[in-house]
């Protein structure tokens, strides 16, 4: 069955540090997700991409995120200057159709720390 | 933010029995809600779905029962399993777009 890759499957980065975050979404998937789970909270929603755009953002994904397709395969999430308050869980997700179609099939996420 | 609880974060079942875990939410507008399942390093996985316009919908072992008066919703597991054992959310979308809300999860253990 097709998933969603994420890599690295756990990033060490310091304060301030820019990072990337990359995901290869399932092929024929049209829309992209992004979310978080710091340790010990709920699952949070970061933003949504569809067709080369945002289409939603929450309020954590501020200008020191963006996210990036480069190319048909590959899904980025960059953190400009990470803050500790960053380290969390984040996962990558992709859909065929818009949520109340198609469920979100999830990756195994990253692990970022900041130290 | 508080528009969906599971207000129980653990629960442990024999195996063979029923697993019941439970989702409150506060968002009257909410007319869609998932069940995912995650296991520990992995992502969270889709388990089952339903729309408010039903208050039952099954697929296998798993029932969601959906009771909009009480804004309740709650996943019945028969016969529970050991590979059931994970952490278990309800989701629902806030409005027509993508975004998913979540509670934050029951773990679920079954005892062989």
């Amino acid at each position: 069955e097709p998933e969603v890759t994420q890599t690295p499957s756990h990033q060490v980065t310091q304060m301030g540090q820019e990072v990337i975050l990359r995901c290869v979404p399932i092929s024929n998937h049209l829309y992209f997700y992004w979310y978080r789970q710091i340790l010990g909270q709920k699952v949070e929603f970061l933003v949504s991409f569809y067709n080369n755009e945002i289409s939603e953002k929450s309020e954590i994904f501020d200008d020191q995120f963006s996210v990036e397709r480069p190319d048909g395969s590959n899904f980025t999430l960059k953190i400009r200057s990470t803050k500790l308050e960053d380290s969390a869980m984040y996962f990558c997700a992709s859909s065929e159709m818009e949520t109340y179609n198609s469920p979100l099939h999830f990756g195994n996420g990253t692990r970022l720390t900041v130290t | 933010d508080q528009q969906v609880k599971q207000n129980s974060p653990s629960l442990s079942v024999q195996e063979g029995r029923i697993s019941i875990l439970n989702c409150d939410y506060t968002n009257s507008m909410f007319d869609y809600f998932l069940w995912y399942k995650k296991y520990p390093a992995e992502g969270p996985t889709f388990l089952i779905s339903i729309s408010s316009i039903k208050d039952k919908n099954e697929d296998g072992r798993f029932t969601v029962f959906l009771n909009k008066s009480a804004k309740h919703l709650s996943l019945h597991i028969v016969p529970s399993q050991p590979g059931d054992s994970a952490v278990y959310f309800c989701a629902a979308p806030p409005n027509a777009g993508n975004m998913l809300t979540f509670g934050g999860g029951t773990r679920l253990m079954v005892k062989p």
